[in-house]
């Protein structure tokens, strides 16, 4: 059974940072892309993220381009997503998904709520 | 990059047929046959309904189904349920190893 487990969130300062994990399992981690999409409170999807199998490529939203770092861990089957000059516009449940640009995201993670406020 | 556009809210009765519009450009739902469809219940992760304009995972009803012409895409649901109630998203790839996905359209069933 495919599960991904996010965590990492958590209420921080503006201009502060956080780093988001992604635990997955149940399939073979080092053989998919892996994205990262963002959902603020009662609003829709945003895509952020993207990294490939290997971790050598990677793909951020124009949003969050010099702020956010996606990397992978593909000897502990782990995604990550580091943000850093947080602003209020980032506050939003992150979720993990399995699958790249193409959006083909069969499985999801559960989500891990980060708030940026002072 | 705008999201694609979606209406915010459609109706159909149970046993009823409902069709969700998603309208982008020719650099996202025109130019490319990677558009998926997701289903969100409240709280929930969104769940996919259909990849690649008209493909439908495993589990997924064949009630559900997908299209596109032009720079539109569309989901059909047929035979509605009332637990087809939720939001819907469509998304896009873009072009640049970007994704885009749409606003949200609240499905009701009445």
């Amino acid at each position: 059974e495919v599960k991904l487990l996010e965590s990492g969130g958590g209420l921080v300062q503006p201009g502060g940072s956080l780093r988001l994990s992604c635990a997955a399992s149940g399939f073979s981690f080092s053989s998919y892309a892996m994205s990262w999409v963002r959902q603020a409170p009662g609003k829709g999807l945003q895509w952020v993220s993207s990294i490939n199998s290997s971790g050598g490529t990677t793909y951020l939203a124009d949003s969050v381009k010099g702020r956010f770092t996606i990397s992978r861990d593909n000897s502990k089957n782990t995604l990550f997503l580091q943000l850093n000059s947080l602003r209020a516009d980032d506050t939003a449940v992150y979720y993990c998904a399995k699958g790249g640009y193409y959006a083909r995201y069969e499985y999801w993670g559960q989500g891990t709520l980060v708030t940026v406020s002072s | 990059q705008s999201a694609l556009t979606q209406p915010p809210s459609a109706s159909g009765s149970r046993g009823q047929s409902v069709t969700i519009s998603c309208t982008g450009s020719t650099s996202d739902v025109g130019g490319y046959n990677y558009v998926s469809w997701f289903q969100q219940h409240p709280g929930k992760a969104p769940r996919l309904m259909i990849y690649e304009v008209n493909k439908r995972p495993s589990g997924v009803p064949d009630r559900f189904s997908g299209s596109k012409s032009g720079s539109t895409a569309s989901l059909t649901v047929s035979g509605l349920q009332a637990e087809d109630e939720a939001d819907y998203y469509c998304s896009s790839y873009a072009g640049s190893n970007s994704v885009l996905f749409g606003g949200g359209t609240k499905l009701t069933v009445l």
